[in-house]
Formats: C-alpha cells, sequence, structure tokens
C-alpha cells in the first residue's frame, strides 16, 4: 500500500525558508487523481491544513499562509515538496504530508510527521 | 471560511461506554466532505470516517459517523482503551480542521 515519509531540516533559522519533502512509496504518485497535501500541528494544538497539489500540478493553499507557501511535486522522484519563506517561532510544529482521493474520500494515509523548530 | 467548532473538548467516559462527540460547521457542509480522524500521542492522525457516515477501511464498526448540513456526529459505541485519543473532525471542501475533542480515561 501507499506509504507517506516526510524528511528535511529539523532546525530552520526565523526569516529563512523552510523546506520539507515527502516522499511517496508503494505507488506512483502521478498514477490515479489525488490530492498530495500537507498538514501541521503545533506542539500540544490542533491540526492546520497548509495547502495540497493535485496530481495535474494545480495547488491550493490555506489563505492565512498562501503568500508564504509552496507546494510543487516531481514526478521522477515520487515526491512532493513544501516551502514555506520568512518563518517565525510560529511556524515550529509538526508537519505531516497526506494524500486525499478527490472523489471523496479523506486524508489517508498521513506520514509519520516530522518536526521543525524555528530558532536561531 | 468554513469553521468548525467541536464539543466537547475533552470528554471523560469508562471503557465500555457510549462516546458522542459533536462537529458545528459554521455555514452548511455537504456531507460528501466531512471526515473524522483519530490522533494518539506521537502519532499522525488516522482516518476513521469520511463522507459524513462511511467507514475508512479496517475501522472497526464502533465507530459510526451522522449528520447532515452544519451539525455532525461521531459516536464511539463502546469504548475500547485504545480509543482514549484526540479526535478531529475536517471539512475537505476548504480542508479546515475543528479544534479536536479529547476523550480520555474516567
Amino acid at each position: 500500500q501507499v506509504q507517506l515519509q516526510e524528511s528535511g531540516p529539523g532546525l530552520v533559522k526565523p526569516s529563512q525558508t523552510l523546506s520539507l519533502t515527502c516522499t511517496v512509496s508503494g505507488g506512483s504518485i502521478s498514477s490515479g487523481s489525488y490530492y498530495w497535501s500537507w498538514i501541521r500541528q503545533p506542539a500540544g494544538k490542533g491540526l492546520e491544513w497548509i495547502g495540497r497539489i493535485y496530481t495535474s500540478g494545480s495547488t491550493n493553499y490555506n489563505p492565512s499562509l498562501k503568500s508564504r507557501v509552496t507546494i510543487s511535486v516531481d514526478t521522477s522522484k515520487n515526491q512532493f515538496s513544501l516551502k514555506l519563506s520568512s518563518v517565525t517561532a510560529a511556524d515550529t510544529a509538526v508537519y505531516y504530508c497526506a494524500r486525499r482521493d478527490p472523489g471523496g474520500g479523506g486524508l489517508d494515509p498521513w506520514g509519520q510527521g516530522t518536526l521543525v523548530t524555528v530558532s536561531s | 471560511e468554513i469553521v468548525l467548532t467541536q464539543s466537547p473538548g475533552t470528554l471523560s467516559l469508562s471503557p465500555g461506554e457510549r462516546a458522542t462527540l459533536s462537529c458545528r460547521a459554521s455555514q452548511s457542509v455537504s456531507s460528501s466532505y466531512l471526515a473524522w480522524y483519530q490522533q494518539k500521542p506521537g502519532q499522525a492522525p488516522r482516518l476513521l470516517i469520511y463522507g459524513a457516515s462511511s467507514r475508512a477501511t479496517g475501522i472497526p464498526d464502533r465507530f459510526s459517523g451522522s449528520g447532515s448540513g452544519t451539525d455532525f456526529t461521531l459516536t464511539i459505541s463502546r469504548l475500547e482503551p485504545e480509543d482514549f485519543a484526540v479526535y478531529y473532525c475536517q471539512q475537505y471542501g476548504s480542508s479546515t480542521f475543528g479544534g479536536g475533542t479529547k476523550v480520555e480515561i474516567k
């Protein structure tokens, strides 16, 4: 079955760009029609949807983050990526990637998550 | 933007009891686009229910979802020890999440 795994630096300095990659295994990222999503969760808090990229390459972002977020896909590597610019301590969180079937399903599966800390 | 409000914030129950969790939307939501997730400490969320009432693969039938419009409910018929966790609803049209309900052991 499809599995997702996040990777990237665990520590990012304020004002810099956070960059994470989600590697998809057990299936091709370009087969079928799916939304590939990023979600984050600050410690002890709830879930916040960041954005998604469709198999076709079209994107949707959380309006509150839209000016700082870019999600892209690299089909040759079976990966999709998140870039979040001008980070502050408020961006410290566990970042998850997940897949959604636009036919009506929820987010499934999810990656295990990766903690990103913004600190100098 | 649709806001999802979950209640109660915390539910204290004993194993074997019935849990009823509420998710209320600030405006009408398509039932096709309402999901519930379970999250245990240190783990990623797990999809339980999609389309308001359809159980995801491998989810026990003690979990059920219902509702329409602005009011949705997740019911756990008889709590098992592994069910004590935080539960989130999500409207995946705009992809917003509710704030979560923690189900704790009484």
